[in-house]
């Protein structure tokens, strides 16, 4: 049974660029959840979807957006690129059955390093 | 202030040792959640806990709602239990403490 798969796991932007991330839940799990890590922190909330819609969101800028498709897999988009956009992104899937009871299975990220 | 804290936030210790690390909360949860994470960034689940305590071979995760704390405890270190280890609590969505950086020495 995979858990979550993300990809890729590496990737090098230019400022200014845009760049689509992927995340493919876990078998059974209908919820994901994007984070971003910088470097020598903890995750922070970006967004989450459920039923292919923007459920929640974080604190971020109007340059992420997210998408989630019929198969419960997941894409987050960055437009325009910052420096500081640049750390490991982290997708997390659930299901509100589990979510509550088990948390969420963590993928095991993609580093963006934005030059 | 943030909303979840932990201490310390680096740990050096020796193999075989006990060690503890703690997690404050200032916000209503449903529950806790340990999480590890080895360099390169993939992260494990620990524990997830509402109440009480929970055993797991070496490690055990204890909770108390009222105080709005919680400690992982790992008994007999080892230098592979080295990484990060993050408490992180869930409402509607998880909030994240910074981490605190393990390192085991053999």
């Amino acid at each position: 049974d995979a858990g979550v798969t993300q990809s890729p796991t590496h990737l090098i932007k230019t400022r200014g660029q845009q760049v689509t991330l992927r995340c493919s839940p876990k078998s059974g799990h209908d919820t994901v959840s994007w984070y971003q890590q910088a470097l020598g922190q903890g995750p922070q909330f970006i967004f989450q979807y459920y039923e292919e819609e923007e459920r929640q969101r974080g604190n971020f800028p109007d340059r992420f957006s997210g998408h989630q498709f019929p198969n419960y897999s997941s894409e987050l988009n960055v437009n325009a690129l910052l420096l500081g956009d640049s750390a490991l992104y982290l997708c997390a899937s659930s299901s509100p059955q589990t979510g509550s009871n088990y948390g969420y299975t963590f993928g095991s990220g993609t580093r963006l390093t934005v030059v | 202030k943030n909303e979840v804290e932990q201490s310390p936030q680096n740990l050096t210790a020796q193999e075989g040792e006990f060690i503890t690390i703690n997690c404050s909360y200032s916000v209503g949860i449903s529950a806790l959640h340990w999480l590890q994470q080895h360099p390169g960034g993939g992260i494990v689940s620990l524990f997830m806990l509402s109440s009480g305590k929970k055993k797991h071979g070496r490690l055990i995760a204890t909770i108390n709602i009222q105080e709005k704390h919680s400690s992982l405890h790992i008994t007999a270190s080892h230098p592979r239990d080295s990484a990060v280890y993050i408490c992180a609590v869930f409402s509607y969505k998880y909030i994240f403490g910074t981490g605190t950086r393990l390192k085991v020495l053999a």
